[in-house]
């Protein structure tokens, strides 16, 4: 099992739709969640990053981090065509730990017009 | 303030050979990271430099090595390429080796024929 699971998709959905993206992990001292985005061909861009348990929204964007269940959510409001993208979530220990941080293998998602 | 940027773009070599690949940190960024990100995976930690010191390193075999120089740009020599080290590499650069967030280049991508 890895550290960090992410369903690789594709997820496709109409313009508009709210997308949600999840990804599960094992190690219970990951205490820093990102999410990253990445267009073909390019490099992750940093989307939202989070601290221990909670939510945290950015615009369209909202970060959820349940540390009880393992689990993190990414939401996207009112999703457009540019969304279309691979989203990876990423996280890390920190503290006396190691601050590297450990990549799902991403999910693809498509808005389609 | 310039982000990270990675040369070259992209790279085609034969088995056994070597190569080099080169990363400008984001301006006030003085930790590189490396990473290596196969074709529908997330990026594989290779390994990271701070202050022109190796400061951690994935599961990589030592064909995989790095340098950090003074200015904090960095370079990744891969000897005695293999078929599988066909990937995306990616640079990403922080403020510190304590720091979660991370800014990626957009990739070299190397293939071995």
């Amino acid at each position: 099992q890895k550290e960090v699971e992410q369903d690789p998709g594709p997820l496709s959905v109409p313009e508009g739709a709210i997308v949600s993206l999840n990804c599960t992990y094992s190690n219970s001292a990951f205490q820093y969640f990102m999410w990253y985005r990445q267009y073909s061909r390019k490099g992750p861009e940093l989307l939202m990053y989070t601290y221990s348990s909670g939510n945290k929204e950015d615009g369209r964007f909202t970060a959820q981090v349940d540390k009880s269940s393992k689990y993190i959510s990414l939401f996207i409001r009112d999703s457009q065509p540019s969304d279309s993208a691979t989203y990876l979530c990423a996280m890390s220990q920190g503290g006396g730990g190691s601050y590297i941080p450990t990549f799902g293998r991403g999910t693809s998602l498509i808005v389609h017009p | 303030e310039t982000g990270v940027t990675q040369s070259p773009t992209h790279l085609i070599k034969t088995r056994g050979q070597q190569v080099t690949l080169r990363c400008s940190s984001q301006s006030g960024h003085n930790t590189v990271s490396w990473y290596q990100q196969a074709l529908g995976q997330g990026p594989q930690f290779i390994f990271q430099y701070y202050r022109e010191e190796e400061n951690g390193r994935g599961n990589f075999p030592p064909r995989f090595s790095g340098l950090q120089f003074p200015n904090y740009s960095s370079e990744l020599n891969v000897n005695a390429l293999e078929l599988d080290d066909s990937a995306l590499y990616l640079c990403a650069s922080s403020f510190s080796e304590v720091y979660n967030e991370q800014f990626f280049g957009p990739g070299t991508r190397l293939t071995v024929l």
